[in-house]
């Protein structure tokens, strides 16, 4: 079974506006952590922002927020204000307590519109 | 800082050659992982070490590969009898090892057998 996934292959979107990057999660674990990465074109994977389980209030960083509904098994990525730069393919990771990988879904291919 | 450094950053290579690879981590990370990303997809996780110990090996990884992490600083990955199949992007990432702690990746080495 799929630990991560990301149901949205590509997305486009106008410069300016907010964007939402969906990720659902699968563990019976009770402690994980989720990040959420962007690789650009070039290939290099960079780090956005954390959340961890047992947070109180949802991750931000900066433009990044990630909208975290524990019930769920969501974490969503909230991009406000779009800009060009942030057209790159977004990774949604997992990692379980007492485990080192990271697992990754799929990917998600946010274009963003000029 | 300087970052996660991969070399080459790419390798073209023909069918039953070797490769190696290298990658230096940020230096006061302890921790050194090796993923590989083929096209389309999230990157998948290889092999771990922390310091010098290798802690944990994916079964991606064949009898082929090989990694080392001879003085706990940089590493090297090397495929031997290389295959089609082999054909990927090789990333490369470092952490200081915490639970909360991102991986902080490299640019990866793109090899391509024919």
């Amino acid at each position: 079974a799929q630990k991560i996934t990301q149901t949205q292959p590509g997305m486009f979107v106008q410069e300016k506006e907010a964007v939402t990057l969906d990720c659902t999660y699968d563990t019976s674990d009770p402690s994980y952590g989720l990040f959420w990465y962007k690789q650009p074109s070039s290939g290099e994977m960079i780090f956005l922002i954390y959340q961890g389980s047992y947070d109180q209030q949802n991750a931000t960083e900066g433009r990044y927020s990630l909208n975290f509904q524990k019930a769920r098994k969501s974490a969503n990525l909230v991009i406000s204000a779009s800009q060009l730069g942030d057209s790159a393919m977004y990774f949604c990771a997992m990692r379980e307590s007492g485990n080192e990988k990271l697992t990754f879904g799929t990917g998600t291919r946010l274009t963003i519109i000029p | 800082d300087t970052g996660v450094s991969q070399n080459p950053r790419h390798k073209i290579t023909k069918r039953g050659q070797n490769v190696t690879f290298r990658c230096d981590p940020i230096s006061e990370h302890n921790r050194l992982y090796w993923y590989r990303q083929t096209l389309g997809q999230g990157p998948e996780f290889l092999t771990y070490f922390q310091n010098e110990a290798q802690l944990e090996k994916s079964r991606l990884l064949s009898d082929r590969f090989s990694a080392e992490r001879p003085k706990g600083s940089f590493s090297t990955l090397e495929i031997q009898r290389t295959e089609q199949g082999d054909s990927a992007m090789y990333l490369c990432a470092s952490s200081l090892g915490l639970s909360y702690s991102p991986l902080h990746f490299g640019n990866g080495t793109r090899l391509t057998v024919t």
